[in-house]
């Protein structure tokens, strides 16, 4: 299994909602990505988690949570989103740098 | 601060042409790494190749080749035989030393490639 999968593909939510989005790698990656991707832009990183431990928070509002249940698992829960934070979320895992980040389908991520 | 440079924002190619996609790059660094990436527009970023800067040989993979110039900092893709589904965006990225855990890369602004038939 070469591949990461993020779920859903699509979510469309309200400010008052909270919901989650899920991210699966089964190559058994050490470290995993959160990243956020407006249109048209370079992908901006929120979150790294190295051995299950978050490693790198890129001064994300806490509106966005992150979490890593288990070595092939991580999560982004989402809690009183604004317009604003409308765009594609893309889950990436990597084992060593050489190989570079593999990454998810995204979701995107419509908030009304 | 390390920093990546795409000097095209669109580009348009005719079909089974070579392309080439400019790429230049700011690091202090003596060792770290460089990747292309290519999003189409369903969105899933798909992981080209890499060149690490010790490697003396430029890297290549399929159709994809990184014409890499270290004492100019550039790190272009070339692209032999360009298909109408070579048609995306292309992202530049690169990352800091392998010593360093903290797996950050940091990404150009990308180029959108047009592929005509």
């Amino acid at each position: 299994d070469t591949e990461v999968t993020q779920t859903p593909k699509h979510l469309v939510m309200g400010m008052t909602n909270k919901k989650s989005l899920k991210c699966e790698q089964h190559m058994g990656h050490r470290a995993m990505y959160w990243y956020k991707q407006k249109a048209k832009k370079p992908p901006e990183l929120m979150f790294v988690y190295s051995y299950e431990k978050l490693s790198i928070n890129e001064s994300v509002p806490s509106r966005f949570s992150p979490e890593c249940p288990n070595s092939s698992l991580l999560n982004l829960h989402l809690h009183a989103l604004q317009p604003e934070d409308s765009a594609l979320y893309l889950c990436a895992s990597s084992q060593t740098s050489t190989v570079g980040q593999f990454f998810g389908p995204g979701t995107r991520l419509t908030v009304l | 601060a390390q920093k990546i440079t795409q000097t095209q924002p669109g580009m348009f190619v005719q079909e089974k042409e070579a392309v080439t996609l400019d790429c230049t790059y700011d690091t202090s660094d003596q060792s770290y790494g460089l990747f292309w990436y290519k999003q189409p527009s369903s969105g899933e970023m798909i992981f080209l190749i890499y060149q690490g800067s010790y490697d003396e040989q430029n890297a290549t993979e399929g159709r994809y080749s990184l014409n890499f110039q270290k004492a100019r900092k550039s790190a272009n893709l070339v692209i032999s035989a360009s298909q109408l589904g070579d048609s995306a965006m292309y992202f530049c990225a690169m990352r800091g030393p392998l010593m360093n855990r903290d797996d950050k890369i940091i990404f150009g602004k990308g180029t959108r490639l047009h592929i005509l038939p």
